[in-house]
């Protein structure tokens, strides 16, 4: 049982080029969540889902875009990436509305 | 608007000595508060929350709506207890989800 599993762990990115980094769980969740999380502060929302096709804007969603095409799967994306996206990404499931299982983060750096 | 501070970045305490890391919060309604914990080289994961009333691992939390806090305490550290500890508070649920709050987190450190 893998859990949450997040794709990549590492990457480096220039400004203005794209990604989009993967969370998948294998625990048949409804809910999802991605979160940023910047040094001395907390984690922040970006954007969350329930199901599939079904997504919302969290706290700090500006300059990403997410799908949940399967319910398995959520994928955030940057399409013009900026070094002020540069951070630590978590991404987190739950059968209930609290997130309770989380990936490992993927560490990204925008130069 | 919604904000939980621990105002300790870092807490150390030696083995056996009480342990009580602090969580103040703002919000205007009924507030919902979590503790989470990330052990060394682990995954962030859900240590208690305060509508369970749960004690787990040996702590215990409080939900103080006059003082606003909701202090994590155990009465006795252990060295495995060492990791960061983060506070939330639940922004408001939504059919997406719980939008919730983030504190930005207290490395507690037990020394023997």
């Amino acid at each position: 049982n893998a859990g949450v599993t997040q794709t990549p762990k590492f990457r480096v990115l220039k400004t203005g080029q794209s990604m989009t980094l993967l969370c998948a769980q294998d625990m048949n969740h409804e809910y999802m969540y991605w979160y940023r999380q910047d040094p001395g502060m907390g984690l922040r929302l970006i954007h969350y889902s329930v199901g599939e096709g079904t997504t919302a804007k969290g706290e700090v969603p500006d300059g990403y875009n997410v799908s949940r095409l399967k319910k398995q799967n959520f994928l955030l994306g940057l399409e013009s990436a900026a070094p002020s996206q540069t951070s630590v990404y978590f991404c987190a499931s739950s059968i209930d509305k609290s997130p309770l299982h989380f990936g490992n983060g993927t560490r990204l750096t925008v130069t | 608007a919604q904000r939980v501070t621990q105002p300790e970045k870092l807490l150390s305490v030696f083995k056996g000595a009480p342990v009580e890391l602090k969580c103040n919060y703002s919000y205007s309604g009924s507030p919902e508060l979590f503790w989470y914990v990330q052990y060394s080289r682990q995954r962030l994961q859900l240590l208690l929350r305060h509508i369970s009333r749960e004690s787990i691992k040996g702590f215990t939390a409080d939900l103080n709506k006059g003082e606003t806090s909701f202090h994590l305490k155990k009465p006795f550290a252990q060295e495995e207890d060492s990791a960061m500890y983060y506070c939330a508070l639940s922004g408001g649920y939504t059919e997406y989800g719980n939008k919730l709050v983030f504190g930005a987190g207290t490395i507690l450190r037990v020394k023997s």
